[in-house]
């Protein structure tokens, strides 16, 4: 069954530090997301990514978020000087067309900042 | 504001018995989703209601939608001691959509 996959499982960084985390969705979906979980709350929508652009981005997506999707598979969350607060689980999920159904989602990259 | 809110928001419950959880929301929505989460994993979908539906069964799922009371339902029958996980509602919302805004989740445990 297909999957989307997600790399690093755990990242450790110091403050400050540029970090890329990895997403591979579903390879006929064409929707794709980034989530966020810190430990214990509920899962909050970052960005969703559609036709190689951003089509909505929350509050908490500010300058410091980017992504992209460098060659047709990889979609990829950078977050450019971290801070302690950014320490959380990161999801990627996928959809194969306009939104009408689940989301599939990845296990997640927890992301440690010290 | 928060889009969903469940409630409980832990629920402890004797294995066999049938546990039920609520959400509430604000918005109008497309439709009303139902994820688990087990600890430290992703999320997995369950089922999805969509906004002109009443009910819908899933093997012991059962999900209810009062789209009048802003309201959602999960109920599990039979619970096993593998159901113990997070459960959370997600809405799709009409205005601002390809995205699911997620509540806070009902922590349930179910004991042997």
């Amino acid at each position: 069954e297909p999957e989307v996959t997600q790399t690093p499982s755990h990242q450790v960084t110091q403050m400050g530090q540029e970090v890329i985390l990895r997403c591979v969705p579903i390879s006929n979906h064409l929707y794709f997301y980034w989530y966020r979980q810190i430990l214990g709350q509920k899962v909050e929508f970052l960005v969703s990514f559609y036709n190689n652009e951003i089509s909505e981005k929350s509050e908490i997506f500010d300058d410091q978020f980017s992504v992209e999707r460098p060659d047709g598979s990889n979609f990829t969350l950078k977050i450019r000087s971290t801070k302690l607060e950014d320490s959380a689980m990161y999801f990627c999920a996928s959809i194969r067309g306009a939104y009408t159904g689940e989301l599939f989602f990845g296990e997640g990259s927890r992301l440690t900042v010290l | 504001s928060q889009q969903g809110e469940e409630d409980p928001q832990a629920l402890s419950i004797q294995e066999g018995e049938n546990a039920t959880m609520n959400c509430s929301y604000k918005t109008s929505i497309n439709n009303l989703q139902w994820y688990r989460q087990n600890s430290g994993r992703g999320l997995v979908h369950l089922i999805l209601i969509r906004s002109n539906e009443r009910e819908k069964h899933s093997g012991r799922l059962r999900v209810t939608l009062d789209t009048s009371k802003k309201s959602s339902s999960l109920l599990i029958t039979a619970s096993r001691a593998a159901d113990t996980a997070s459960y959370f509602c997600a809405t799709d919302l009409i205005q601002g959509a390809q995205k699911l805004v997620f509540g806070q989740g009902t922590r349930l445990t179910i004991n042997p």
